[in-house]
C-alpha cells in the first residue's frame, strides 16, 4: 500500500460545480497535513493545513480523519483558475514529509 | 512570492557526470528539504536538513547528498548522473516551529 494515496483523476469538472478530492495515508503515527495546489511547470503552493476539526478557506474545506487515516478537500462553486493539480502531503513523526501523486482539476467553462 | 530561490533554472548534463543544485532559504527558515519530481507524479522527498545537519531521509541512494550552510542556504549534489535522474528538483523550506513549506520555483535537470 502506498503511503499517500488520492484519486487517479482528472477531474473534468463544469464551472460552478463542487469538487471533493480524497486522500488515504497509511501511517497512523502521521502528524500533519496539507493539501498543495501545483499549476503546469510551476512549484507547488501551500492552499491549506488540514487539522483535526476540520478548517474552511473561502470556497475550499479540508477535513481530517484520523480513525479512518483519511483527508479531503472540497471546493465549491469551482472556477475556471481553480484548474491544477491538488497534492495531499503528510508529515510522518520522524520528520518524513510524504506527497500523494496529486489529482489533476479542469474546470470546464 | 515566498522567497525561496533556486539555481539555475535549468541544465542539462551527460549520464555519468556530477551535479550541484542551490537553493536560498526564505528569511528565517531554518530547515531546507530537497524534493524530486518525476513527470505526472507528485514530489519525491530526497532528505531534510535542520541547522546545518541531515534530519530525515527518503528513499535515495548515497549518490544523492546535500549540504545546508550557516546562512540556511543548501545544495543538493547528485553523483554519477543516470538517466533517471532526469526530473524537476524543488527545494522547500519552513520555519522549525512550523510544519507549513514554501517552495522554490525549481531546477529541472535533464539528463542525456
Amino acid at each position: 500500500r502506498k503511503e499517500v494515496e488520492q484519486d487517479p483523476g482528472p477531474f473534468n469538472v463544469p464551472e460552478g460545480a463542487t469538487v471533493a478530492f480524497n486522500c488515504t495515508y497509511s501511517n497512523s503515527a502521521s502528524q500533519s497535513f496539507f493539501w498543495y495546489r501545483q499549476d503546469c511547470r510551476k512549484e507547488p503552493k501551500l492552499l491549506m493545513s488540514v487539522y483535526s476539526s476540520g478548517n474552511e478557506d473561502g470556497r475550499f474545506t479540508a477535513q481530517l480523519n484520523r480513525a479512518s487515516q483519511y483527508i479531503s478537500l472540497l471546493i465549491r462553486d469551482s472556477k475556471l483558475s481553480d484548474s491544477a493539480t491538488y497534492l495531499c502531503v503528510v508529515n510522518n513523526r520522524d520528520d518524513k514529509i510524504i506527497f500523494g501523486k496529486g489529482t489533476r482539476l479542469h474546470i470546464l467553462p | 512570492e515566498t522567497g525561496v530561490t533556486q539555481s539555475p533554472t535549468h541544465l542539462i548534463k551527460t549520464r555519468g557526470q556530477q551535479v550541484t543544485l542551490r537553493c536560498s532559504s526564505q528569511s528565517g527558515h531554518n530547515t531546507v528539504s530537497w524534493y524530486q519530481q518525476a513527470l505526472g507524479q507528485g514530489p519525491q522527498f530526497i532528505f531534510q536538513y535542520y541547522r546545518e545537519e541531515e534530519n530525515g531521509r527518503g528513499n535515495f541512494p548515497p549518490r544523492f547528498s546535500g549540504l545546508q550552510f550557516p546562512n540556511y542556504s543548501s545544495e543538493l549534489n547528485v553523483n554519477a548522473l543516470e538517466l533517471d535522474d532526469s526530473a524537476l528538483y524543488l527545494c522547500a523550506t519552513r520555519d522549525g516551529t512550523r510544519n507549513e513549506q514554501f517552495f522554490g520555483p525549481g531546477t529541472r535537470l535533464t539528463v542525456l
